[in-house]
């Protein structure tokens, strides 16, 4: 298994430009997750998915969107890019089969510097 | 509020020595906690996950405890190796559902020679 893989690794873009961070898992997991963590700060929830074509917010969810149309892939969508969402975006997986073990793996991460 | 507080922030130890990291959280009601390493440009890998009801719980070199009445974990690190030079993030599950995650700051430990 590859696990979670998230590309691009690195992007620059320009205020007010848009792009989508790629995330796919191949465990078949329910579970998807996208977190950003900022410099000294805990990672924080920005959207997370319990199956294919249901999404809901989560902490930070402004400025984002998400889609969920298949089990393996959840892509994370910038609209207008401001400086506020330069950060290090992450994304999980992980399968609800026991409700108190929530056992997330996470992908390496996509460097999003706005300019 | 839910919180999850880590100290020290940062930490440097010589090769061989042991480390003691704390985590103290206000989560409420409380379901599990865990410990992820993080490596510089990687994503967390879990270490260690405890239930309410566990008090410790190994992982090779890597001992986590929990105390559930005084909300407060610690991760022992026995005999450091270069390679446990990372983050450790103490990340705290409230009960009810698998996305009520609260992560801490991170303690960035650094293995000199």
């Amino acid at each position: 298994n590859a696990g979670v893989t998230q590309t691009p690794k690195f992007r620059i873009l320009k205020i007010g430009q848009s792009m989508t961070l790629q995330c796919t898992q191949d465990m078949n997991h329910n579970y998807m997750y996208w977190y950003r963590q900022d410099p000294g700060m805990g990672l924080k929830l920005i959207y997370y998915s319990v199956g294919a074509g249901i999404t809901d917010k989560g902490e930070v969810p402004n400025g984002y969107n998400v889609s969920r149309s298949t089990t393996e892939d959840f892509p994370l969508r910038l609209e207008l890019a401001a400086p506020s969402q330069t950060s290090v975006y992450f994304c999980a997986s992980s399968y609800l089969a026991d409700r108190a073990s929530y056992e997330q793996y996470f992908g390496p991460g996509t460097r999003l510097t706005v300019t | 509020k839910n919180q999850v507080e880590q100290s020290p922030q940062s930490l440097i130890i010589l090769e061989g020595k042991n480390c003691t990291l704390q985590c103290n959280y206000t989560v409420s009601p409380f379901s599990n906690l865990r410990w992820y390493k993080q490596d510089t440009g990687r994503g967390p890998v879990s270490l260690t996950i405890m239930t309410f009801s566990e008090n410790t719980k190994s992982n090779g070199r890597y001992t986590a405890t929990l105390d559930a009445d005084t909300k407060q974990s610690s991760l022992h690190i026995t005999a450091s190796q270069l390679s446990d030079s990372a983050s450790y993030i103490c990340v705290v599950i409230g009960a009810g559902g698998g996305n009520k995650l609260t992560f801490g700051t991170g303690t960035q430990l650094k293995v000199e020679l």
